[in-house]
């Protein structure tokens, strides 16, 4: 079965540090790819996607993601975060053709000022 | 995209109960997809529901205990029965919508129904 896994659970940052969150997945055909993100008492919103073409792929708010194939990774970065950034993080991975989407665990991004 | 409703936005209830999550979406749309998250957790795929055919629910979840109706392509509604303090959690509606390349499916989501079971 399909899987994702998000390495970190809580994150604690100050505000401009960079961003790095993990995000793995297990599952040998073609993938695509998400990150969302759910700020406090609001909806899953989508932050950036990847379907094919450049494995560099940019998202809202200034977030970045990679896709490294050989390594089932999506890792989702940001050079420098602010405080508005506080939320939770989720990783989301769709088997192509199967519409359903598979979820991490999140990861709590904290960001003080 | 999508905008989706959903009613009630949060209930307290009584075990043994049932309660019924409406969601509304303000497009034609073929996948709707119902969605659990447990308190501190993430989300886990419930079911989906298509409509025309029966509900298809992943492992864990069974049609007696949450029955989803899907009458048509806007609207579709999930029922927690015999509810219990193990299923407060939030249920999520989401809608897929295909892209232009064929298998590119998006996903959009409502606020969520925030359920408390005592």
């Amino acid at each position: 079965a399909q899987s994702v896994s998000q390495h970190n659970h809580h994150v604690i940052l100050s505000e401009a540090a960079s961003l790095e969150l993990g995000c793995n997945y297990s599952y040998g055909g073609t993938v695509n790819l998400f990150w969302y993100v759910q700020y406090p008492g609001q909806h899953l919103q989508l932050l950036l996607k990847y379907f094919s073409g450049d494995p560099l792929v940019k998202g809202i708010k200034g977030f970045e993601a990679e896709f490294i194939k050989s390594k089932f990774s999506f890792n989702l970065r940001k050079p420098s975060v602010q405080w508005s950034d506080t939320a939770e993080y989720f990783c989301a991975v769709n088997v192509r053709d199967t519409d359903k989407l598979i979820f991490g665990t999140g990861t709590r991004l904290q960001v003080f000022p | 995209s999508a905008v989706i409703s959903q009613k009630p936005s949060r209930d307290i209830c009584q075990r043994g109960t049932s309660l019924t999550i409406q969601c509304q979406v303000d497009s034609q749309v073929t996948m709707m997809f119902w969605y659990r998250q447990q308190p501190g957790q993430s989300l886990t795929l419930i079911a989906t529901a298509n409509q025309g055919s029966e509900a298809t629910y992943e492992s864990g979840f069974v049609i007696d205990k949450f029955p989803i109706s899907r009458p048509n392509l806007t609207f579709s509604t999930l029922t927690v029965s015999n509810m219990s303090p193990e299923d407060s959690s939030i249920y999520l509606c989401s809608v897929g919508k295909k892209g232009q390349v064929r298998g590119n499916t998006e996903a959009f989501f409502g606020q969520g129904t925030r359920l408390t079971v005592v």
